[in-house]
Order: C-alpha cells, then sequence, then structure tokens
C-alpha cells in the first residue's frame, strides 16, 4: 500500500518570500505520479502541479516549483514570491496511472503581510 | 472552475436518514471518484467508476453505495446516517492530458448529520 506523510502540519512566510512544504511517500511501484492540490477556505481543490515519476526534471509551474527526488521518495513544493491569495492547506497526492488519489495530511499555509 | 457540478452544496440531515449526492463530470471524462473528508480521517478515497463500471473500491462503508449512468453522471447514496458521516463530499472526474491521468475536483457536497 502507498503512503504519503507530510510533515508539517502548519508553516507560515512573508508575503514575497519563498517556503518549501515537504511531503514523502512509500510505494513499491514504480511507475507514478505525485501531486500538490491546494485547498483554500473555500474548501475547493484545486491541482498546484503534477509530476510524473519516469520524468528526471522537475515540474515547474509559474511560482510552483518541485523538488522530486525519486531514490529518497521525496516530492516538496516550493512557492516563490508568495501572495496572500496562497494561503490554504496544501495536500501531497500519489497515484498509480487511472486509479485513487493517496493524500497525505496536509500543511495548512499562512502568507502574512 | 474545474468543469465538475456536485449538487447539493450543502445538506442538513438527521441521523438514520438517507441522502443523495450527485455529481457531473467534466465533458469527455469517463472516470469518476468520490472522496470523503472529515477532520478526523482526512481525505480518503470511496469509490471509482469508470463509463458506467465500478472500477475500485476504497474505504467505503456497506451504507453507501454509487452507480454512474449512462449519462457518465455519478450519485453517492448514503444511507442510516450517523453523525460521523458528517464531512466534505468530493466527486472528482479524470482526463488524461500528455499520457497521464489526472483529477479534477467539483466544489464538493457539505454533509451535516444532526
Amino acid at each position: 500500500a502507498q503512503t504519503v506523510t507530510q510533515s508539517q502540519p502548519e508553516m507560515s512566510v512573508q508575503e514575497a518570500e519563498t517556503v518549501t512544504l515537504s511531503c514523502t511517500y512509500d510505494t513499491s511501484e514504480n511507475n507514478y505520479y505525485l501531486f500538490w492540490y491546494k485547498q483554500p477556505p473555500s474548501r475547493q481543490m484545486i491541482l498546484v502541479i503534477r509530476q510524473e515519476a519516469y520524468k528526471q526534471q522537475n515540474a515547474t509551474e509559474n511560482r510552483f516549483s518541485v523538488n522530486f527526488q525519486k531514490a529518497a521518495k521525496s516530492f516538496s513544493l516550493k512557492i516563490s514570491d508568495s501572495q496572500l491569495g496562497d494561503t490554504a492547506m496544501y495536500f501531497c497526492a500519489f497515484e498509480t496511472s487511472g486509479s485513487r488519489l493517496t493524500f497525505g495530511e496536509g500543511t495548512q499555509l499562512t502568507v502574512n503581510p | 472552475d474545474s468543469g465538475v457540478t456536485q449538487t447539493p452544496k450543502h445538506l442538513i440531515t438527521a441521523t438514520g436518514q438517507r441522502v443523495t449526492l450527485r455529481c457531473s463530470p467534466r465533458s469527455g471524462d469517463l472516470s469518476v471518484y468520490w472522496y470523503q473528508q472529515s477532520l478526523d480521517q482526512g481525505l480518503q478515497f470511496l469509490i471509482q467508476y469508470y463509463n458506467g463500471e465500478e472500477r475500485a473500491k476504497g474505504n467505503i462503508l456497506e451504507r453507501f453505495s454509487a452507480q454512474q449512468f449512462p449519462d457518465l453522471h455519478s450519485e453517492l447514496n448514503l444511507s442510516s446516517l450517523e453523525l460521523g458521516d458528517s464531512a466534505l463530499y468530493f466527486c472528482a472526474s479524470s482526463v488524461r492530458d500528455r499520457g497521464q491521468e489526472t483529477q479534477y475536483f467539483g466544489p464538493g457536497t457539505r454533509l451535516l448529520v444532526l
């Protein structure tokens, strides 16, 4: 069974600064996908970024980037130039193709003005 | 807007009752997933349907059932409701993009059992 662990229940960052959220996972699969979802106070689940395990290049989406370390089974999310609208719960998630998502416990990020 | 719709947005009911949650996937998406988000259990996968057929089951109680209809919308039925069933229920549908399935979530249905 796959497990996903987010060891930081809460984090805070000043506006315009950079913050990194940690995620580790455990799996015996070789082909899989990793995601970060954001859940703002509205409770909507919003896809932030995704990474295919077979790709060595780290994914980037505007101010969001990941540091994917396959051997270490680590998948951290870096948010650059933090904005107030980035305040949300962030969930790391794991998936094998066409199957369920397994989520971590979440990290509550607060961006302070 | 993810393109996935869920109704109702909020539902308040009493213990022992039965409710039905509805989900319409994004146009063209064949897979529908149901997840439950509660305070004590976090986000948990309940069940997946693909093109009308059940594909995978997760931590879904026997009191819960689901189906996907020919027009691909899905319904999650919760019966004999208990206080602990109070949660946010999400539906997600998936699209294959650049060879990868990505799940997009609906806004959720907030269920409160009193």
